[in-house]
């Protein structure tokens, strides 16, 4: 079992819909969460980051953490076409490294 | 203001070959990472960079080394190149001590084993 499951879409939604993306963890020890969002051919950026549970709201984009679920999302409103890309939930342990561990990724595609 | 910087952006190279990528930070970064991205997958952690010591190593074998120069600049190399090392090598930087929320991804440099 990997220690983060993603679903890897892909994901087809019209422009101005409301996007879900969602990450299981099997490891209770992560203690930041994160979401990257991967244009083709680019490097990942970093979009939300999180501490332990609850919400963090930037603009059109929504992050949620359940560590009792063990559980976390991201929504996307009024999705553009421009939101088109792989987004990747990430988590660490914390520390003085902090390395990042991903899911696999899931391919979003915003139709106009 | 440059952001991370790898090079080359593609390469091809034959099983059993050596290879050598190339990363620039971010200014004002003092800690490199490295991550290596297969296709339809998520990144995963090669190790990382501080004060030009190995300061944590993922699951990868001793194939794979890097070094950290002064500037903090730093270099991936992997010897005996397998078909299965074909990927995308990210480098991220980050203020030492800032780690997750300071990362800074390069573009990442194709590799391709033919």
């Amino acid at each position: 079992q990997k220690e983060v499951e993603q679903d890897p879409g892909p994901l087809s939604v019209p422009e101005g819909a409301i996007v879900s993306l969602n990450c299981t963890y099997s490891n209770s020890a992560f203690q930041y969460f994160m979401w990257y969002r991967q244009y083709s051919r680019k490097g990942p950026e970093l979009l939300m980051y999180t501490y332990s549970s609850g919400n963090k709201e930037d603009g059109r984009f929504t992050a949620q953490v359940d560590k009792s679920s063990k559980y976390i999302s991201l929504f996307i409103r009024d999705s553009q076409p421009s939101d088109s890309a792989t987004y990747l939930c990430a988590m660490s342990f914390g520390g003085a490294t902090n390395k990042l561990i991903f899911g696999t990724g899931t391919l979003l595609a915003v139709q106009p | 203001d440059a952001g991370v910087t790898q090079s080359p952006t593609h390469l091809i190279k034959t099983r059993g070959q050596q290879v050598t990528l190339r990363c620039s930070p971010k200014s004002g970064h003092d800690t490199v990472s490295w991550y290596q991205q297969a296709l339809g997958q998520g990144p995963q952690f090669i190790f990382q960079y501080y004060e030009e010591e190995e300061r944590q190593r993922g699951n990868f074998p001793d194939r794979f080394s890097g070094h950290q120069f002064p500037n903090y600049s730093s270099e991936l190399n992997v010897n005996a190149l397998l078909l299965g090392d074909s990927a995308l090598y990210l480098c991220a930087s980050s203020p030492h001590g800032r780690t997750f929320y300071g990362y800074t991804f390069g573009s990442g440099t194709r590799l391709t084993v033919v």
